[in-house]
């Protein structure tokens, strides 16, 4: 059974760059989650997908931010026009379907904005 | 915005301490979860607890959910170096998209 897996884990880019990040949930699991964690911080809800749809949105996900989940199985995050308040971690959990599941983190993926 | 209050923000023990720490908030949760981040990791479960008033142990450590539904705490015994690391509490609630919502984390450094 491998684990969430997220790529890359490191991400440095110039101020105005797009980024795409990618996640691959544990297989057969249903649901997925993104999640933002800045320096000292708990990580703080981004998005959720259930299958392939996108059921909710946090106010922390600007219009700059795209989340998507084609086929229900991986899912990618892209940032437009990068500006350096989005420097943190963002991590990807999954989960399986049942009201006791809980939900399994990625390592995460880094990224400094210059 | 988060809306767990965890303390304490940081740790500092001897080897071989028990560890103390604890979590509220200001709403409800069904579900309280505990997990563990190491430096440039993603956090990794520790414990979780479903019922209200529920103890629940993994080894050396041992949580509790609040019999009011607003609180947690985790206590580790007999610390050791691997210990370290930040520790996160995180409640969920069972509606809608059921995302955890964490508290600040507490720090633990462990002198040997």
């Amino acid at each position: 059974d491998t684990g969430v897996s997220q790529d890359p884990r490191h991400k440095i880019t110039k101020r105005g760059q797009n980024v795409t990040f990618r996640c691959d949930p544990i297989s057969e699991h249903n649901r997925l989650y993104w999640y933002r964690q800045t320096l000292g911080q708990g990580p703080e809800f981004l998005t959720y997908f259930q299958n392939e749809a996108q059921l909710e949105k946090s106010r922390l996900l600007s219009d700059r931010f795209s989340a998507e989940r084609p086929k229900g199985s991986f899912s990618t995050l892209e940032i437009q026009r990068t500006e350096q308040g989005d420097s943190a971690m963002y991590l990807c959990a999954s989960r399986d379907w049942g009201g006791q599941e809980t939900q399994y983190f990625g390592p995460g993926t880094r990224l400094l904005v210059l | 915005g988060q809306q767990l209050n965890q303390s304490p923000q940081s740790m500092f023990i001897q080897e071989g301490e028990d560890v103390s720490m604890n979590c509220t908030s200001s709403s409800i949760f069904n579900t309280w979860l505990w997990y563990k981040q190491d430096p440039g990791e993603g956090p990794v479960l520790l414990i979780a607890l479903y019922k209200a008033g529920e103890l629940t142990s993994n080894g050396r450590l041992t949580a509790q959910f609040g019999i009011t539904r607003k609180d947690s705490f985790l206590n580790i015994s007999a610390s050791i170096p691997s210990d370290v690391g930040i520790y996160f509490c995180a409640g969920q609630r069972i509606q809608g998209a059921q995302k955890l919502v964490f508290g600040q984390g507490t720090r633990l450094t462990i002198n040997p």
